[in-house]
């Protein structure tokens, strides 16, 4: 069985640039998570997928952040304008419900110079 | 206010030693616990998770854990260290249905 699958990797921008991070989660997993993780630190929820529907987007900054999962399935997490302080490492994660345990893809390593 | 500290931020072993890596919660009802590994370049598996029922709840590759309500302490040990344990730790708690991490452990198992 397929797990969490994230893409890009890797992504180096200039400040000021877009960026677009992809996620596809384990078929059948209705609840989907967008996490960021600084160096050294422990891994903070931006926003919780319920099939299509937003159920928490509370901690995303929505000046820059935005996501979508239009169909209930994949989803985008979309940054316009990177600044300096996102480079990280963006974390998808999808459970089978909002109980569930949470499968992580290898995340997406975001440089901003 | 925090929910999870780990503490030591990096913890050095023998190959063969037991392993003890150190988390604190804070929570005003029961909580679920967890740890999380995380080797280099990949994302976090769960080990083991404490939800209810038995206290000393046993996980993959030989780890367990013990949750302990008069210390708020859910410590993550394994009695003989492999060489393919260094990674990032993670401790979680549930906190108002989401899933908060500690800041991490980096586990370095010496030869």
């Amino acid at each position: 069985e397929a797990g969490v699958v994230q893409s890009p990797r890797y992504k180096i921008i200039e400040k000021k640039q877009p960026v677009a991070f992809w996620c596809n989660p384990i078929s059948g997993h209705n609840t989907l998570y967008w996490y960021l993780q600084n160096l050294g630190q422990g891994p903070e929820l931006l926003i919780r997928y319920e099939n299509e529907e937003a159920v928490d987007d509370s901690q995303l900054p929505k000046d820059r952040f935005s996501a979508e999962r239009l169909k209930g399935v994949d989803s985008t997490l979309k940054i316009q304008p990177a600044e300096l302080g996102d480079s990280a490492v963006y974390l998808c994660a999808s459970s089978l419900g909002p109980h569930g345990e949470l499968f992580f893809g290898e995340g997406s390593r975001l440089t901003v110079l | 206010a925090q929910s999870v500290t780990q503490l030591g931020s990096h913890v050095s072993v023998s190959e063969g030693a037991l392993v003890l890596l150190r988390c604190n919660y804070s929570s005003s009802v029961p909580p679920y616990l967890f740890w999380y590994v995380q080797y280099p370049n990949q994302g976090l598996q769960l080990l083991l998770k404490y939800t209810t029922g038995a206290t000393l709840v046993k996980g993959i590759n030989g780890f367990e854990a013990e949750f302990k309500k008069s210390e708020t302490s859910f410590h993550l040990t394994k009695p003989s260290a492999h060489m393919s344990d260094a990674a990032e730790y993670f401790c979680a708690v549930t906190k108002l249905n989401k899933l908060v991490f500690g800041a991490g452990t980096i586990l370095r198992v010496k030869s």
